[in-house]
């Protein structure tokens, strides 16, 4: 099946410094990738969509500009928390679009100190 | 518009009882349906999906749903849960008629696999 890398898994930071998470389709090539947030015991929350060689579209309330997508490559998007703060501690989960399926990355762990 | 329905926050069954977690959904046009399980701190793992055909899916790990229109449901099951099955599962929906590849999320059920 369709296999999805994300990375680093869990990171810990200091409150104002930036953190880059990557998102990588290993066996396929994904146009299109996607950046869910995910509360404790909660449901996806859709962050953004992210198109290859374009900016992202952003879902209504995310900020852009702290929350930064690149989609440089048919196989890797990134997602960069700029300036951290503590309440953007959360679960950050990646997928990609491939065969009319959305096939997710491990998910990464952020933790703002 | 699309959206999907998981009615029970919680499934609670005995290893080797037969195990269903239910969803509906709505959609404008025809829907694309998945199911994803997933395990703390983890990300989704695909189970299965509908996209045409056959109205009986099987998937991965021996689960299998049914797609039905009359109901609009897409309803996961498995004949005979193990301990192993203990996890969070989502259901999702998306409209064919939609080009945009978005999918929309049930809030998930937790199932317990008791021994």
């Amino acid at each position: 099946g369709a296999v999805v890398s994300q990375h680093p898994s869990w990171v810990i930071c200091k409150s104002g410094t930036s953190v880059k998470i990557e998102c990588r389709s290993l066996d396929f090539q994904a146009t299109t990738m996607f950046w869910y947030r995910q509360f404790p015991k909660q449901s996806l929350m859709l962050m953004a969509t992210s198109n290859e060689g374009s900016k992202a579209t952003y879902e209504q309330g995310v900020e852009k500009d702290k929350f930064l997508i690149n989609h440089a490559s048919l196989t890797l998007s990134t997602l960069t928390v700029t300036s951290a703060h503590p309440e953007d501690s959360s679960f950050y989960i990646c997928s990609a679009s491939g065969e009319r399926t959305q096939y997710f990355g491990a998910g990464t762990r952020l933790s703002v100190l | 518009a699309q959206s999907v329905a998981q009615p029970e926050d919680q499934v609670n069954v005995a290893e080797g009882n037969p195990l269903t977690v239910k969803c509906t959904y709505s959609v404008s046009g025809n829907p694309y349906l998945f199911w994803y399980v997933q395990y703390p701190n983890r990300g989704l793992q695909f189970l299965l999906k509908y996209i045409t055909g056959d109205n009986l899916v099987k998937g991965s790990y021996g689960f299998e749903a049914e797609f039905n229109k009359s109901q609009t449901s897409f309803h996961l099951k498995k004949p005979s849960a193990l301990v192993s099955d203990s996890a969070l599962y989502f259901c999702a929906v998306r409209d064919d008629g939609t080009n945009d590849y978005k999918l929309s999320f049930g809030a998930g059920t937790t199932v317990t696999v008791r021994a």
